[in-house]
């Protein structure tokens, strides 16, 4: 089974600071994809990579950016953050096989901006 | 509005039941449709995938989709206590991996 880890698992930012996720998948998936989940408006797709040095802006990207230095790291960049952006963030990976793409999640992270 | 809906948002489900909700989507670019399953603190998990029309079954959890009113089902058999998560149904279209679009999920208790 897919390995997906994220970290941190939790984090406390204020306004307008600076916030990196990180997250690391070990089996070489091509595919990677970040997500916010909220009460209310269930998992929604902000950024997505297809390989290393790739990266796509999903349905929700702004005020948020995203790295793929590598097959397995995707981070997610929040440079200003803002109490909009509290929320629970998913990585998850994807072997890369278009629209059938079956996707496996990290545990997730829990950002809190005060 | 959401471009996939799920219903009904909770049920219970007496152990041993069957569980059974539904999932509809209003864009026909959607082709293909997966269940996903969420324990509390935990990321989402994937049950099973569905492309084709009609019935397809992995143990305990049996899956319907019908294309043509791109309505998709799940039904949970003999329901145990573990069974008791947050259900996701989630979509995708095109040649493309562009990410999945959810539904808002149906909440699921299984009491003994």
């Amino acid at each position: 089974e897919a390995a997906v880890t994220q970290s941190p698992r939790n984090k406390v930012a204020v306004t307008g600071g600076k916030v990196t996720l990180s997250c690391n998948q070990t089996n070489n998936h091509n595919n990677m994809y970040w997500y916010r989940q909220d009460t209310g408006h269930g998992l929604r797709l902000i950024h997505y990579s297809y390989g290393a040095g790739s990266t796509e802006k999903g349905d929700i990207p702004d005020g948020y950016k995203a790295s793929r230095p590598s097959q397995e790291n995707f981070s997610l960049i929040l440079e200003l953050a803002t109490p909009s952006q509290t929320s629970v963030y998913f990585c998850a990976s994807g072997e890369g096989l278009g629209g059938r793409d079956t996707q496996y999640f990290g545990p997730g992270t829990r950002l809190l901006v005060l | 509005q959401q471009k996939v809906q799920q219903s009904p948002e909770s049920l219970s489900v007496p152990e041993g039941g069957m569980a059974s909700f539904n999932c509809t989507s209003s864009d026909r670019n959607f082709q293909y449709f997966w269940w996903y399953r969420q324990h509390s603190g935990e990321g989402p998990k994937a049950l099973m995938s569905i492309f084709s029309d009609g019935d397809k079954k992995e143990g305990r959890f049996t899956a319907h989709l019908n294309k043509a009113s791109l309505h998709v089902s799940l039904h949970i058999r003999d329901s145990q206590p573990s069974d008791s998560a947050l259900y996701f149904c989630a979509a995708s279209g095109g040649n493309y991996a562009q990410g999945l679009t959810f539904g808002l999920g149906t909440r699921v208790s299984v009491f003994p």
